[in-house]
């Protein structure tokens, strides 16, 4: 099983819609969870933490399941320049991430 | 700040060829990665630094693989012999370690597009 597992997409949809990504990971000693978002050609960027009460950034929730080892990300009233990949990220120990490989998102006007 | 900066953004050389990749962290940062991503494998892992020290090369594809961390602020990742398969964009990224932990957060460099023909 791969340490950091997410649906690769794309994820096609109009803006305005509301999309969700989930990710499963295997380690289940895994203490802090992120999302990254890499837009084409360019380098990961840190979108958000994920902590186990959940969290919000504006149209952004990030949710973590421990039991079934489970993070989710809800994008609300999608815009295009949410097209990018956004990672699903893992700490795997001491200060290193594991990354999922990423689920495309594009969003049509 | 200037950012994680990586250099040179693209290279493209021919197999057998040596080629090194270089990194200068953010300022205060005390932690350094060097990633790997292409299609196939994504973003690995490939060797960690903390105070310049490596911890973890358990990445490094294979001995034709090196990297040095002689101070704080610079840092290079050396392919000898180069192959084609090492064709890959190859990320720096360094986080700072305070008391708080990850209070720095984790920031990656443009990246080096490698490509070797």
């Amino acid at each position: 099983r791969k340490e950091v597992e997410q649906d690769p997409g794309p994820f096609n949809v109009p803006e305005g819609a509301t999309v969700a990504f989930n990710c499963t990971y295997s380690n289940s000693a895994s203490q802090s969870f992120f999302w990254y978002r890499q837009d084409c050609r360019k380098e990961p960027k840190l979108l958000m933490s994920v902590y186990s009460s959940g969290n919000e950034d504006g149209r952004f929730t990030a949710q973590l399941n421990r039991a079934s080892q489970y993070i989710s990300l809800l994008i609300r009233d999608s815009k295009l320049s949410d097209s990018a990949t956004y990672l699903c990220v893992v700490n795997s120990g001491y200060s290193t991430l594991t990354f999922g490989k990423g689920t495309m998102l594009l969003v049509s006007p | 700040d200037a950012g994680v900066i990586q250099s040179p953004r693209h290279e493209v050389t021919e197999m057998g060829q040596e080629v090194t990749l270089r990194c200068k962290p953010i300022s205060g940062h005390n932690s350094l990665f060097w990633y790997r991503q292409t299609m196939m494998r994504g973003l690995e892992l490939l060797i960690y630094f903390n105070n310049n020290v490596p911890i973890d090369d358990s990445g490094m594809p294979e001995d034709r693989f090196s990297a040095k961390m002689p101070n704080a602020s610079f840092s290079t990742l050396k392919i000898q012999p180069s192959e084609p398969r090492d064709s890959a964009v190859y990320f720096c990224a360094s986080i700072g370690t305070g008391p708080g932990g990850y209070e720095y957060g984790y920031t990656f460099g443009s990246g080096t597009r490698l490509t070797v023909v």
